[in-house]
């Protein structure tokens, strides 16, 4: 069935780096943009990046630009996150989600999540 | 981006119906037919309910509906049931950054 499961999460120390993995099945990975959302303790939903089925346009929220790094890998049909100089404020759950058009614009909502991985940053 | 506002709560008894807002700007909900609605059980992956305003994804139960009118969205929940319990977020395709998501309204069944 159609599944995206998120890993690598835990516990960093501040200014340390992590990447987050998202791995797809069930559906044609190469054919959807991609994104990851995340939400911190007690806070609501937080776009983080959008990535477009094929790789070559990517976008961020503000609270994230020129420190994290979304791509893809179609080939092993996985999504990365890669996090740097994290903070406090990226302690949350990371989920995935996969955009709802097929080769749509990344922009049609999220159709399919998975169940998210826990990133915490504490010294 | 600021986050899109919705109220932090709505409530209903069974049976009821209710309405959840989502008032973004001209710049999000206000010029793109890209809104949609999430709900989301704690500790659950979250689940699309709407999108594009006012279109339900199969499976979804019809008596959840969306519209739009100027800059702020609507989620109605009709026959209000103690399954519905949960949070809800609206979410918008915004010129500046892509998405935005409100800031959630959580539902208590009475």
């Amino acid at each position: 069935q159609v599944q995206l499961v998120e890993s690598g999460g835990g516990v960093v120390q501040p200014g340390r780096s992590l990447r987050l993995s998202c791995a797809a099945s069930g559906f044609t990975f190469s054919a959807y943009a991609m994104h990851w959302v995340r939400q911190a303790p007690g806070k609501g939903l937080e776009w983080v990046a959008t990535i477009s089925y094929e790789g070559g346009n990517k976008y961020y929220a503000d609270s994230v630009e020129g420190r994290f790094t979304i791509s893809r890998d179609n080939s092993k049909n996985t999504l990365y996150l890669q996090m740097n100089s994290l903070g406090g404020e990226d302690t949350a759950v990371y989920y995935c989600a996969r955009d709802r058009s097929y080769y749509g614009s990344g922009r049609n909502g999220m159709d399919v999540w998975g169940q998210g991985t826990t990133v915490t940053v504490s010294s | 981006q600021s986050a899109l506002t919705q109220p932090a709560s709505v409530s209903g008894s069974p049976g009821q119906s209710i309405t959840i807002s989502c008032t973004g700007t001209s710049s999000d909900v206000g010029d793109y037919k890209y809104v949609s609605w999430y709900q989301h059980h704690p500790g659950k992956a979250p689940k699309l309910m709407i999108y594009e305003v006012s279109n339900r994804p199969s499976g979804v139960s019809n008596r959840f509906s969306g519209s739009k009118s100027g800059n702020t969205a609507s989620l109605t929940i009709s026959g209000l049931q103690a399954e519905d319990e949960a949070d809800y977020y609206c979410s918008s395709y915004t010129s500046s950054s892509l998405y935005v998501f409100g800031t959630g309204s959580k539902v208590t069944v009475l």
